[in-house]
């Protein structure tokens, strides 16, 4: 197995309130990303990152940011949570993005906003 | 808008039958792959297409990827439970990103 690991594994918080999450990986990987999976959603992209400090936006990013100081390390930030970013939080890398890279997935973090 | 669309969303059959499983867009991409997630777990990597027209097979799990490279089906012969799960696809898009579609969650009952 991919050496991911994601933390927190399952997080209550309330709205408005920060919150960070973690992902550690230890294959040394380029490329990590983040995705957020709701039923009837499927796995939609929020932030990337190409290296450390270089990140882009996916397709829902708005209300997060990310940061990458160092290579085994990928932060997910809601500066402000709210009840729609309830979800459930997977954190992917890959090697390269050549056509037949494959991505490893964490375990998911399961968020709740109250 | 969701780039990849996925049909079925829901499929239950009993063991021993076999299914189809489709995958589909307007996008062209330069490569898809079809992963299968368990409940609790992250998608973990079936199989990855790269040419039009291309067929794999796993086993009993046969893909193809179409020729203008904007959709894929994932055909499973003889269904058994431990194919129960969600099965999704992905297509790498400009090089740099992976986009999933919306997944079928898929029930083999003995």
């Amino acid at each position: 197995d991919a050496g991911i690991t994601q933390s927190p594994r399952h997080k209550v918080t309330e709205t408005g309130t920060p919150v960070t999450l973690r992902c550690h990986q230890t294959e040394n990987h380029r490329y990590m990303y983040w995705y957020r999976q709701d039923p009837g959603h499927g796995l939609r992209l929020i932030h990337y990152s190409y290296g450390v400090k270089d990140t882009d936006k996916g397709e829902v990013s708005d209300g997060y940011s990310v940061s990458r100081s160092k290579t085994e390390d990928f932060l997910l930030t809601l500066e402000s949570a709210t009840s729609s970013q309830t979800s459930v939080y997977f954190c992917a890398i890959s090697e390269s993005v050549q056509s037949n890279t494959e991505a490893f997935f964490g375990q998911g973090t399961r968020l709740t906003v109250v | 808008t969701q780039l990849l669309e996925q049909s079925p969303q829901f499929l239950s059959i009993q063991e021993g039958e076999n299914l189809t499983v489709y995958c589909n867009s307007s996008s062209v991409f330069s490569s898809l792959q079809w992963y299968r997630q368990e409940p609790g777990e992250g998608p973990v990597l079936l199989v990855t297409v790269v040419t039009g027209g291309e067929v794999k097979k796993l086993k009993r799990l046969t893909f193809q990827f179409g020729d203008a490279r904007k959709d894929s089906s994932l055909h499973i012969t003889a269904a058994q439970t431990g194919d129960t799960g969600l099965y999704l696809c992905a297509g790498a898009y400009n090089f740099n990103k992976f986009y999933f579609g919306s997944g079928t969650k898929l029930n083999v009952k003995p």
